[in-house]
């Protein structure tokens, strides 16, 4: 495997379940990202690791918890979920020297859609 | 007012024409700026990654910035159907991992 991978590709939910998003970057990098992609809206950044520390947060709700057991994994769990969090949820990861870091590199996306 | 602002097009040329992608921006702190594709049903791709003002060269594809109009280009020459894709333009400021992106603009190149 070389880069982001992301499994599953595509996530159809209902709104009781609970599912897990998987992300894992073979770059050797030090900082992991969560985005959602929603039709004609930037990307919205979710969460942001660096050395496996969560470090933003933008007002995400609660029923996204994201997990980072070493820096090269990243999950995203989700829990009674709303139609309008269906969209493509990507992951990326870059290298941070001395707080600065280089461009990101993303995976493919999981498309989820949640009835 | 956005942060970064791109036409989401949808943009539509035929083979073999110049195509020119922009961003505008609000913060003057921006100091990197990059050019991602996106083909449909796939993660963004880094195309283009400069630094502070001026232009960039890598085969078909011309990144320029004009940091005193807080604005960015992508040309595209010699376009090809397979540059049919989204283009999103990203930035950031001189420190930490905020990145900021445009909403991309679709772009379809007719055989």
């Amino acid at each position: 495997e070389t880069g982001v991978t992301q499994t599953p590709r595509h996530l159809v939910m209902g709104m009781t379940n609970k599912k897990s998003l998987k992300c894992e970057q073979h770059l050797g990098h030090n900082a992991m990202y969560w985005y959602k992609q929603s039709a004609k809206k930037p990307l919205e950044l979710m969460f942001v690791y660096n050395f496996k520390e969560q470090t933003e947060n933008n007002s995400v709700p609660s029923r996204f918890s994201p997990e980072c057991p070493n820096s090269s994994h990243l999950f995203l769990h989700l829990h009674t979920l709303q139609p309008e969090d269906s969209a493509l949820y990507l992951c990326a990861s870059s290298q941070v020297v001395a707080g600065d870091t280089d461009t990101q590199y993303f995976g493919p996306g999981t498309r989820l859609t949640v009835l | 007012q956005k942060e970064v602002e791109q036409d989401p097009g949808p943009l539509s040329v035929p083979e073999g024409a110049i195509v020119s992608l922009n961003c505008t921006y609000s913060n003057s702190a921006f100091q990197y700026f990059m050019w991602y594709r996106q083909y449909s049903r796939k993660g963004p791709e880094l195309l283009m990654y400069t630094y502070s003002s001026g232009n960039k060269e890598d085969g078909r594809f011309t990144a320029q910035v004009d940091k005193s109009s807080k604005y960015i280009s992508l040309f595209i020459r010699d376009s090809q159907p397979s540059d049919s894709a989204t283009y999103l333009c990203a930035m950031r400021a001189n420190t930490g991992n905020q990145f900021y992106f445009g909403t991309g603009t679709s772009l379809t190149v007719i055989p």
